[in-house]
């Protein structure tokens, strides 16, 4: 079974910074794209960003584009968000998503966390 | 890149079918049959309904389908159910992102 597991969200202050972590299992973590998407309180789903399986290819939001930065360790399952800068604009539950194929941009994710809310406020 | 276009809302009664069309431009869902529809109950993560337009993962209901004709994509809910209630987005692959839809929110009356 995929499950993913995000963590780190949490208060913070503008101008500050915040990593976020997703815990991937039940697939073989490094044959697949990963992504970011968040969701803005009572708003819709914007993609974030994504990074290709070997962290060769990634993309980013216009939105957070120099102040966001995407990593992941293959050998550890793990996804990452690197959150410098913060707004109060990037209050939002971030989701960490599968792509369903090994590259960036997704055309599918196919599966989703549970979600981490990030709170940008003084 | 700007969202893409979904109704903001619609409706329809038990056993009844329904419609929500999703419009972009050929630089996104005119330009490439990957067009994904997800649904979303409240306070749940999205749920990945339709994939590359008009494919169905395993496990979900034949009752869902998708369709695209130029820049506008579609997807159809037969036989609604209750439990079909909840917001749904549809999403394409352009050649920099993965751009979202505003939502829909279905309601089954």
């Amino acid at each position: 079974e995929v499950q993913l597991v995000e963590s780190g969200g949490g208060l913070v202050q503008p101008g500050r910074s915040l990593r976020l972590s997703c815990a991937a299992s039940g697939f073989t973590f490094d044959d697949y794209a990963m992504h970011w998407v968040r969701q803005a309180p009572g708003k819709g789903l914007e993609w974030v960003s994504g990074i290709s399986w070997n962290s060769g290819s990634i993309g980013y939001a216009d939105s957070v584009k120099g102040r966001f930065t995407i990593s992941r360790d293959n050998a550890k399952n793990s996804l990452y968000l690197q959150m410098n800068s913060l707004r109060a604009e990037d209050t939002a539950l971030y989701y960490c998503a599968k792509g369903q194929t090994l590259v960036v941009p997704a055309a599918t994710l196919d599966y989703w966390g549970q979600g981490t809310l990030v709170t940008v406020s003084s | 890149q700007s969202a893409l276009t979904q109704p903001a809302s619609v409706s329809g009664s038990p056993g009844q079918s329904i419609t929500i069309s999703c419009t972009g431009t050929s630089s996104d869902v005119g330009g490439y049959n990957y067009v994904s529809w997800y649904q979303q109950h409240p306070g749940k993560a999205p749920k990945l309904m339709i994939y590359e337009v008009s494919n169905r993962p395993s496990g979900v209901s034949n009752r869902f389908s998708g369709s695209k004709s130029g820049n506008t994509a579609s997807l159809t809910i037969s036989g609604l159910q209750a439990e079909d209630e909840a917001d749904y987005y549809c999403s394409s692959y352009t050649s920099s992102s993965t751009l979202f839809g505003g939502g829909t929110k279905l309601t089954v009356l």
